[in-house]
């Protein structure tokens, strides 16, 4: 797991507060991805980013906003959230977006709670 | 669209028993077909894929899968299990021109009891 690491592990915060999930990959990769998992659902994809171009947005309401400034990092801002939107934050890179058969490497997640 | 489905929530095993965990997917076109796991606290895990040729495919810790294009199936099996299994697992299917973008099942829990 030390390819892709998150900070924070875990955090709390209030509906107005406004906070940033940070993801780093060591893996050369080109392409990286949010994802929200929420229990007993299947994970759902935020965004993803090849080549530091938002290339998905998956439906995400505009309380979350995605950045990623070179092809390592990649954040997330979070702004005036709501309690449904606490859950397991996971970050993940693969070698490139386009071609499919590249599997995703995943960071150890954020555990988001929402007050 | 693609969709994967993991019909099974639990599925429970003797050690040393053989373990076994469904997938079943539906996708335009080929293919491209993973199992992920996750231990408690962490994120996924890559354990295998399957992108084209042997439609038996091995992987890590000693599990492998087989494809079955008639059944649309993947289901992934390690010949004897280890309480270090107990995990969530997950099947995720993608296809040529999705950007990457993994569908992934709901997950099955493995608990293998001593």
């Amino acid at each position: 797991e030390t390819g892709v690491t998150q900070t924070p592990r875990h955090l709390v915060m209030g509906m107005t507060n406004k906070k940033s999930l940070k993801c780093e990959q060591h893996l050369g990769h080109n392409a990286m991805y949010w994802y929200k998992q929420s229990a007993k659902k299947p994970l759902e994809l935020m965004f993803v980013y090849s080549l530091e171009e938002r290339v998905e947005n998956n439906s995400v309401p505009s309380r979350f906003s995605p950045e990623c400034p070179n092809s390592s990092h990649l954040f997330l801002h979070l702004h005036t959230l709501q309690p449904e939107d606490s859950a397991l934050y996971l970050c993940a890179s693969s070698q490139d977006a386009r071609a499919s058969p590249y599997e995703q490497y995943f960071g150890p997640g954020t555990r988001l709670t929402v007050t | 669209a693609q969709s994967v489905a993991q019909p099974e929530d639990q599925v429970n095993v003797a050690e040393g028993n053989p373990l076994t965990v469904k997938c079943t997917y539906s996708v335009s076109g080929n293919p491209y077909l993973f199992w992920y796991v996750q231990y408690p606290n962490r994120g996924l895990q890559f354990l295998l894929k399957y992108i084209t040729g042997d439609n038996l495919v091995k992987g890590s810790y000693g599990f492998e899968a087989e494809f079955n294009k008639s059944q649309t199936s993947f289901h992934l099996k390690k010949p004897s299990a280890l309480v270090s299994d107990s995990a969530l697992y997950f099947c995720a299917v993608s296809a040529t021109d999705s950007w990457g973008k993994l569908q992934f099942g709901a997950g099955t829990q493995v608990v293998v009891t001593p």
